[in-house]
């Protein structure tokens, strides 16, 4: 059983569409770390949040934290086929802990 | 500034064999974290070491081991290979006042 759950699993999408993919646990945490890993790499860190109610954009992406510290969303808006790639959730219990990761959401978007 | 590198890239082992993966972190990060990453989809922590300590452990056999050196370099060891060890094992360090962990680009280890 993952301590964080991610949904979907998979996502295929036409280029330009919007999507918006979630993190949810029953668990409190620290910080929720929101990662991206293309094949034959290792997973690149997109953003922190760390307080609860958290919003942070990063270009087309957009991160949210929820209020109570549980759960996570990521929201892609007008997706680009260079968005492809694996979309990991991590949570952190207390800075330096161990982070605990969801099971991904592979994402492919078609041009 | 170096990432962290690991080696070797990849590891073909016969089961019952040991294997042995490196991982080199980042300077001045003293924490490394061990992860095993199957079928491309999540990581499952394996080991955590902090200034040469143990700090943590996954849920994973004794069979899984490592251990930090004093430059704060590591080594994951895997003794009497399992076909389902056949995995992406990746290494990340991170400084303990601040978030988010650096990876690096992981060992591909087949047993066969």
């Amino acid at each position: 059983t993952q301590l964080l759950e991610q949904s979907p699993q998979f996502l295929s999408i036409q280029e330009g569409e919007n999507l918006t993919v979630y993190c949810n646990s029953s668990s409190v945490f620290s910080s929720l770390q929101w990662y991206r890993q293309e094949p034959g790499e290792g997973p690149v860190l997109l953003v922190t949040v760390v307080t609860g109610g958290e919003v942070k954009k990063l270009k087309r992406l957009t991160f949210q934290f929820g209020d109570a510290r549980k759960d996570s969303s990521l929201h892609i808006t007008a997706a680009q086929p260079g968005d492809t790639g694996l979309y990991l959730c991590a949570g952190e219990r207390g800075a330096g802990n161990m982070l605990t990761f969801g099971g991904g959401t592979r994402l492919m978007v078609k041009p | 500034e170096a990432g962290v590198t690991q080696s070797p890239t990849h590891l073909i082992k016969t089961r019952g064999q040991q294997a042995t993966l490196r991982c080199s972190p980042i300077s001045g990060h003293t924490s490394v974290y061990w992860y095993q990453q199957a079928l491309g989809l999540g990581l499952q922590f394996l080991l955590w070491y902090d200034e040469g300590e143990e700090r943590n452990r996954g849920n994973f056999p004794p069979r899984f081991s490592g251990r930090q050196f004093p430059n704060y370099s590591s080594e994951l060891n895997v003794n009497a290979l399992e076909l389902e060890d056949s995995a992406l094992y990746l290494c990340a360090s991170s400084s303990l006042q601040g978030y988010g962990y650096t990876f690096g680009s992981g060992t591909r280890l087949t047993v066969v």
